[in-house]
């Protein structure tokens, strides 16, 4: 089993539809990041999370450190937001960081 | 300011032949890690280097090896090359792994390298 498991793996919407990408870990981490990686390779940082919730524009992140689970939502989604969400976590007392295996998001006009 | 930068971009290979990928930090960044993402999967991390040092040390054969110079640039150099190291390499710098709270990581466009 992976220390880092998102949901879904393949995501549809049509334009203006409300997305939610979910990821959860078996390991203690002292923060996580929601990582967004466009065809060609290049990767962006959307979040670095640590508790709570962020916002940035369209996006939200928030994350349960209790229950080990946090979610990515796009409000009003674009197809210019295709593109595969990776989340990955900082283990706790480790400089390493653990992906998922990433969920790739198609947003239809 | 320029982002983290890597070079090659588009590297191929043969088996057997060694690689030596670069990457340049952003500028005041002393940390650097390099991840392998092979096709349809999530990056793995190699190394991580801080300060000229190997921090971190990912499950990958003794034939990976990189080091960090002292303007905080990196190499990563693959030997005996085989079939299933063709992937997307990417590089990501940070300011200090020590800051705790996980220091937020910078990536580089990547570097595919097809071994044929």
């Amino acid at each position: 089993k992976n220390e880092v498991e998102q949901s879904p793996q393949n995501l549809t919407a049509q334009e203006g539809e409300f997305i939610t990408i979910n990821c959860s870990y078996s390991v203690g981490i002292s923060a996580l990041h929601w990582l967004q990686q466009h065809p060609g390779g290049g990767i962006v940082s959307l979040f670095m999370l640590s508790s709570g919730k962020k916002k940035h524009g369209r996006l939200i992140a928030t994350i349960n450190i209790q229950e080990k689970h946090s979610s990515l939502h796009i409000t009003a989604s674009h197809p210019r937001d295709s593109a595969v969400y990776i989340c990955a976590v900082f283990q706790g007392g480790s400089e390493k960081l653990v992906f998922g295996k990433g969920t790739k998001l198609t947003v239809n006009p | 300011d320029a982002g983290v930068t890597q070079s090659p971009t588009h590297l191929i290979k043969t088996r057997g032949q060694h690689v030596t990928l670069r990457c340049s930090p952003i500028s005041g960044h002393k940390s650097v890690s390099w991840y392998q993402q092979v096709l349809g999967q999530g990056p793995q991390f190699i190394f991580q280097y801080y300060e000229k040092e190997e921090r971190g040390r990912g499950n990958f054969p003794d034939r990976f090896s990189a080091r960090q110079f002292p303007n905080y640039s990196s190499e990563l150099n693959v030997n005996a090359l085989l079939l299933g190291d063709s992937a997307l390499y990417l590089c990501a710098s940070s300011l200090d792994p020590d800051r705790g709270l996980g220091d937020t990581q910078y990536f580089g466009p990547g570097t595919r390298l097809t071994v044929l």
